[in-house]
């Protein structure tokens, strides 16, 4: 079946701009994860939601991120007044409860902020 | 949450050679997972092996998991040049959830030449 889906593939922005990233998850799956990997760098978790749990918001840097989910299906993630640190690929990942917390990514989105 | 140290950082080895991997963690896990990374994007989740499980195969890959010392290893027998890639090993989040957020190291850079 279809994998996790993520657009767009590459966006790039100027400082300050407002930016969405989507995720369609693998179809069934309860969790969606979103984390981020800025060049050189390894995984950082941003925030998940399982069902219809209240998200764990803990690994959002400020709060110009927040993130939504509709049910268990699409989620997106929006960065307000983008910055440069912001530049990194987000990946989004998904998983079916009872599995083993095995999560399934998506190829990412490289956001580059100018 | 707790991450998995894989050592060495970096291998690097010829085409048809085996590559192994090891990694150490801190808390008792009920499961550990690898995963792989190739050019900065797209993780893939590799295996998962059991508390119970001592070894697990999949292909080329052959996982072993070593509990009283709190080890794992990942061998990958007759390496590709399309191994070439970063692997992580990743225990579960606090408490052995079957969700959660995935803690991810610096992982191990392999390098197969042709």
């Amino acid at each position: 079946g279809a994998g996790v889906s993520q657009s767009p593939s590459n966006k790039v922005t100027e400082k300050g701009k407002d930016v969405e990233l989507r995720c369609d998850p693998i179809s069934g799956h309860t969790a969606l994860y979103w984390y981020r990997q800025r060049l050189g760098q390894g995984l950082e978790f941003l925030i998940y939601f399982q069902g219809n749990s209240a998200p764990d918001k803990s690994g959002l840097p400020s709060d110009r991120f927040s993130a939504e989910r509709t049910g268990e299906s699409v989620s997106t993630l929006t960065i307000q007044r983008t910055q440069q640190e912001d530049s990194a690929v987000y990946l989004c990942a998904s998983s079916d409860r009872g599995r083993g917390n095995i999560q399934y990514f998506g190829a990412g989105t490289r956001l580059s902020v100018l | 949450s707790q991450q998995g140290e894989e050592d060495p950082q970096a291998l690097s080895i010829q085409e048809g050679e085996n590559a192994t991997m090891n990694c150490s963690y801190k808390t008792s896990i009920n499961n550990l997972q690898w995963y792989r990374q190739n050019s900065g994007r797209g993780l893939v989740h590799l295996i998962l092996i059991r508390s119970n499980e001592r070894e697990k195969h999949s292909g080329r890959l052959r996982v072993t998991l070593d509990t009283s010392k709190k080890s794992s290893s990942l061998l990958i027998t007759a390496s590709r040049a399309a191994d070439t890639a970063s692997y992580f090993c990743v225990p579960p989040p606090p408490g052995g959830t079957s969700y959660g957020k995935l803690t991810f190291g610096q992982g191990t850079i392999l390098t197969v030449h042709p």
